[in-house]
């Protein structure tokens, strides 16, 4: 079965400082890969999807990046952070080329900006 | 006009009864439909989909999609206290990987 891992699961880091939030799936090739921001009591902001190694399409302007380096990593980053960045991270997968584009959310790094 | 638009809530529903949640979208293209459940603090997890119009039922799990009024629905049939959650909708537009999200419905089943 297909696991998607997410580490770490809770970060507190000063503003300026520099993020990455990595991502891997497991039992599954080919995926399509997401990473998605939910501030609190907010919904979902689609913030990166990758369709394959190296394509990244980003759907926010912000100061934030995303790689994907292997085929099941996803990796999150930012040079320096601001207090805007605070909120819950999650990365999620969906078959490629599937028809219903399922997505499957692996448990979230929740992050603090001070 | 937001895309995928639902009530915030809370919707409190008593122990045993039916919750009903609804979802309304605004692209006619839509062709695929998802309702996920998040505990608070936890990631969303995916419960229903649904593509064609009618209704689906899995366990205590029913969703109804009206395309043509352009709303689907998740029933929850004897409601217990562990269904509470915020419930969220999301909708897949023609030909795109990505799903468009609702704000979420917290629900309060009260024993």
């Amino acid at each position: 079965s297909q696991t998607i891992h997410q580490w770490p699961a809770t970060l507190v880091q000063p503003v300026g400082s520099p993020l990455s939030l990595e991502c891997t799936v497991e039992g599954t090739s080919n995926p399509n890969l997401y990473w998605y921001r939910q501030a609190a009591g907010r919904g979902l902001q689609l913030l990166f999807y990758s369709v394959g190694i190296g394509q990244i399409s980003s759907e926010v302007p912000q100061n934030l990046s995303a790689s994907r380096p292997q085929d099941r990593q996803f990796i999150l980053s930012s040079k320096k952070l601001l207090l805007s960045d605070s909120g819950f991270y999650l990365c999620a997968w969906s078959v490629r080329g599937g028809r219903s584009n399922e997505q499957f959310f692996g448990p979230g790094t929740r992050l603090t900006v001070l | 006009q937001k895309e995928v638009e639902q009530n915030s809530g809370p919707l409190s529903v008593p122990e045993g009864a039916i919750a009903s949640l609804n979802c309304t979208y605004s692209d006619r293209g839509s062709q695929s439909f998802f309702w996920y459940r998040q505990y608070s603090g936890k990631s969303p997890e995916l419960i229903m989909s649904i593509y064609s119009n009618g209704d689906k039922e899995d366990g205590r799990f029913t969703a109804q999609l009206n395309k043509a009024s352009q709303y689907v629905s998740l029933l929850i049939r004897d409601s217990q206290p562990s269904d509470s959650a915020t419930y969220l909708c999301a909708v897949k537009k023609d030909s795109n990987y990505q799903l468009i999200w609702g704000a979420g419905t917290k629900l309060i089943i009260k024993p």
